[in-house]
């Protein structure tokens, strides 16, 4: 059983496009959600926290739905140096211990 | 700006040899960790280190591996004796005191660490 799930992609989108990921969690108790974007044989890096009201950071905006445990997130614009592996990450209530999810890779094209 | 910083950066070891990663986490922070990628698959977490103790451990996580913070800005993961399976990226994070459980996490640019 996967406990965060993401389709692996690869996305193949223009410069300009808008994207959207999509990621599932299976543990109900799941407390902390996160987009951490990884470039190739690089460290993850925070690019936003999920709130249950959802939240925007300029081009970037992540959802959540708690009751079908369901995480997204839309780029808008995309630009090529947006092109990176996208994970979805998820903190269970009482834990510290972060669980990623495989990743969707990005590869915006000129 | 403050980052996490590992040393070093490729380690190659021989099966059954003991290995040190090195940590130095950003100063102010007090809970740290250390998460591994293998080529190919998921970052999966190892380890988390709070008030000079093992706060939380996952499966991977047995007997082969410790952790210590020799001094006051040292974090280190010993493997006891390598496997070929342990090659992997090994990652070291670290975190401020919880200021909410969106609190991030920041990462090290990792040791690869590989197993002949």
């Amino acid at each position: 059983r996967k406990e965060v799930e993401q389709d692996p992609g690869p996305f193949n989108v223009p410069e300009g496009a808008t994207v959207a990921f999509n990621c599932t969690y299976s543990n109900s108790a799941s407390q902390s959600f996160f987009w951490y974007r990884q470039d190739c044989r690089k460290e993850p890096k925070l690019l936003m926290s999920v709130y249950s009201s959802g939240n925007e950071d300029g081009r970037f905006t992540a959802q959540l739905n708690r009751a079908s445990q369901y995480i997204s997130l839309l780029i808008r614009d995309s630009k090529l140096s947006d092109s990176a592996t996208y994970l979805c990450v998820v903190r269970d209530t009482g834990r510290r211990a972060l669980t990623f999810g495989s990743g969707t890779r990005l590869q915006v094209q000129p | 700006e403050p980052e996490v910083t590992q040393t070093p950066s490729h380690q190659v070891t021989q099966m059954g040899q003991e290995v040190i990663l090195r940590c130095v986490p950003i100063s102010n922070h007090l809970y740290f960790y250390w998460y591994r990628q293998i080529l190919g698959q998921k970052v999966e977490f190892l380890v988390s280190f709070y008030n000079n103790e093992i706060s939380e451990k996952s499966e991977i996580f047995d007997d082969q591996f410790s952790v210590e913070r020799p001094d006051g800005s040292n974090f280190t993961l010993k493997i006891r004796s390598t496997k070929l399976e342990d090659s992997a990226m090994y990652f070291c994070a670290s975190s401020e005191w919880d200021r909410g459980m969106n609190t991030e996490a920041f990462f090290g640019q990792g040791t690869r660490l590989t197993v002949v």
